[in-house]
């Protein structure tokens, strides 16, 4: 399969706990983004990588979420001292600059649910 | 700021129907991209379809029609011939510019859940 994976699927964490995810982008692609997306919403845009480089952070990534990209390839999204409003869809998506339509491939998502 | 408006949170169609999901947009920049993409039950968001601001004819990709009505600023998605497999939630998306200036994310509307009926 050549397109967006993410890990895990789910994860169940206790209100207070660091938890990580990872996102695969479609192995070409040099732009990744992360959004978030709470039960029937549309998803909300949170950090964007070009390369390693994170150039844009929405104000909706607080202080205890964290996002790299060290090679260039995967990345991964902490979320450090989870709260409940952090049970949400965590989605990743990556594209291909400079093909003109931008459009975003998302992964399945990782579903957060903190108790 | 950029806003996408869904109007409809429910849509109900009988297949093989035509069906039209509304979008209208709000956005200053002149240059700016309008997507669409299907959400199943499952999770994934797929792509379906996409419209540039400066596209003179409305995109189309199979069953998948956009009809882009620039000065109402409104990206109606047309599905023709729906079928069961069609019931899914549907966003429209646009492409904004984000302060680093080549971000490129995309704010989406809250979606409408399409049904179609056997």
């Amino acid at each position: 399969d050549t397109g967006v994976s993410q890990d895990p699927r789910h994860k169940i964490t206790k209100r207070g706990q660091n938890v990580t995810f990872r996102c695969d982008p479609i192995s070409e692609h040099n732009r990744l983004y992360w959004y978030r997306q709470t039960l029937g919403q549309g998803p909300e845009f949170l950090t964007y990588f070009q390369n390693e480089a994170q150039l844009e952070k929405s104000r909706l990534l607080s202080d205890r979420f964290s996002a790299e990209r060290p090679k260039g390839s995967f990345s991964t999204l902490e979320i450090q001292r989870t709260e409940q409003g952090d049970s949400a869809m965590y989605l990743c998506a990556s594209s291909l600059s400079g093909t003109g339509h931008y459009e975003q491939y998302f992964g399945p998502g990782t579903r957060l649910t903190v108790t | 700021a950029q806003k996408i408006t869904q109007t409809q949170p429910g849509m109900f169609v009988q297949e093989k129907e035509a069906v039209t999901l509304d979008c209208t947009y709000d956005t200053s920049d002149p240059s700016y991209g309008l997507f669409w993409y299907k959400q199943p039950s499952s999770g994934e968001m797929i792509f379906l379809i996409y419209q540039g601001s400066y596209d003179q004819q409305n995109a189309t990709e199979g069953r998948y029609s956009l009809n882009f009505q620039k000065a109402r600023k409104s990206a109606n998605l047309v599905i023709s011939a729906s079928q069961l497999g069609d019931s899914a939630m549907y966003f429209c998306a646009m492409r904004v510019q984000g302060s680093s200036g080549s971000a490129r994310q995309l704010t989406f509307g809250s979606g409408t859940q399409l049904t179609v009926l056997p």
